[in-house]
């Protein structure tokens, strides 16, 4: 296993246009977590999964932004109708709730530009 | 005021300097994590502590539950210790992490 991979690791798109990232955990890891960090920051909490099913969104999840994980695997966050504020690097974490282990192991970010 | 508040915000020192970089948090947590981002953006993870202190290498973490208060030393330093070190808490009852701004250090030759 090699890790928690991102895809994209960079992304520019203009005003307007939809975005969808992708995420895959950790295999046996069964939460996932998006987080936002914009630039000097640090990370703020999106949403996160516990298998397939969605157990927390932060206010920061606007009606733009969608996440979903259907098989409990690898996660999308999908951003309609970008604006230049959502300009940011977007994290994913995975992490595995088994015994007293809740150690996090991050992705190495997808970098939006919305120009 | 933040959740989580971490001291100083930049650091610069010379190698082979001892580093400390301080956590604050005002919540009642069931574990804190200590966390380094290089540029580009990936961030690994440190340590997490509930209690007492941990050593990896050259890097100490220790914590206060009481005063609600951690610190991550750095012995021996050296430039590719460069980077942003963040501290964040998962609060009791929580699963999301909690993240101070973090701490941009710039260990010189």
């Amino acid at each position: 296993d090699t890790g928690v991979s991102q895809d994209p690791r960079h992304k520019i798109t203009k005003r307007g246009q939809n975005v969808t990232f992708r995420c895959d955990p950790i295999s046996e890891h069964n939460r996932l977590y998006w987080y936002r960090q914009t630039l000097g920051q640090g990370p703020e909490f999106l949403t996160y999964f516990q298998n397939e099913a969605q157990l927390e969104k932060s206010r920061l999840l606007s009606d733009r932004f969608s996440a979903e994980r259907p098989k409990g695997s690898f996660s999308t966050l999908e951003i309609q109708r970008t604006e230049q504020g959502d300009s940011a690097m977007y994290l994913c974490a995975s992490s595995f709730t088994g015994g007293s282990s809740y150690g996090y192991t991050f992705g190495s970010g997808t970098r939006l530009t919305v120009v | 005021k933040n959740e989580v508040e971490q001291s100083p915000q930049n650091l610069t020192a010379q190698e082979g300097e001892f580093i400390t970089i301080n956590c604050s948090y005002s919540v009642g947590i069931s574990a804190l994590h200590w966390l380094q981002q290089h540029p580009g953006g990936g961030i690994v993870s440190l340590f997490m502590l509930s209690s007492g202190k941990k050593k990896h290498g050259r890097l100490i973490a220790t914590i206060n539950i009481q005063e609600k208060h951690s610190s991550l030393h750095i012995t021996a330093s050296h430039p590719r210790d460069s980077a942003v070190y963040i501290c964040a808490v998962r609060s009791q009852g929580a699963q999301k992490l909690v993240f101070g701004q973090g701490t941009r250090l710039t260990i010189n030759p």
